[in-house]
């Protein structure tokens, strides 16, 4: 299996709601990723897991809560959130370690999430 | 901090002609550059990428190159297709297993 997928694919919440995507990957990759993408934007890195630990947060507002339960899972936890969160969604994943190969990063189709 | 920069931010081409999309990026450690093309309503995909040690790359219709030391690295398409039509971004690994993406080109290819 070769691909990142998502769930929802469109999600459309009012700003009381809690709400969580997920993301699987079966790569066996141990690095995991959750972007948010505006309109004509590049990905904004929000989060990154590596062996299911969070390695890196950029600064992303604690409404968004991620969380990895195990190495093929990753979810984001939305929780009253803001109609300007209201974004594209991505995952990806990648391998961790050394090679070079650990670079490439794999993109799921994303969840395209409308904050009312 | 470390970031890209993109040029063009629009391409547009007659089907059959050449895109060349360039990017110049700052962190001189670098040493792995993919690109990514992005249709209207979904997912980033890896086209292709390259890595330090080589300067040039080609896959296809597709050829990356990469200038080390002007830190540039470019994209070229050659006899485009309108399903070459998409946002294209180029990016770089800028430590800690983290890309930085450039903002991205839009290429148009006219039928």
């Amino acid at each position: 299996d070769t691909e990142v997928t998502q769930t929802p694919k469109h999600l459309v919440m009012g700003m009381t709601n809690k709400k969580s995507l997920k993301c699987e990957q079966h790569m066996g990759h141990r690095a995991m990723y959750w972007y948010k993408q505006k309109a004509k934007k590049p990905p904004e890195l929000m989060f990154v897991y590596s062996y299911e630990k969070l390695s890196i947060n950029e600064s992303v507002p604690s409404r968004f809560s991620p969380e990895c339960p195990n190495s093929s899972l990753l979810n984001l936890h939305l929780h009253a959130l803001q109609p300007e969160d209201s974004a594209l969604y991505l995952c990806a994943s990648s391998q961790v370690g050394l090679g070079e190969s650990s670079y490439e990063q794999y993109f799921g189709p994303g969840t395209r999430l409308t904050v009312t | 901090g470390e970031n890209v920069e993109q040029h063009p931010s629009t391409l547009s081409v007659q089907e059959g002609d050449s895109a060349v999309i360039k990017c110049t990026y700052s962190d001189s450690a670098s040493n792995y550059f993919p690109w990514y093309k992005q249709e209207l309503g979904k997912r980033p995909q890896l086209i292709i990428d390259i890595r330090s040690n080589v300067g040039e790359k080609k896959d296809q219709r597709i050829a990356v190159t990469l200038n080390k030391t002007a830190k540039h690295f470019s994209l070229h398409i050659t006899e485009t297709q309108p399903e070459d039509s998409a946002v294209y971004f180029c990016a770089f690994h800028s430590g800690y297993s983290t890309l930085t993406f450039g903002k991205g080109t839009m290429l148009l290819v006219s039928p």
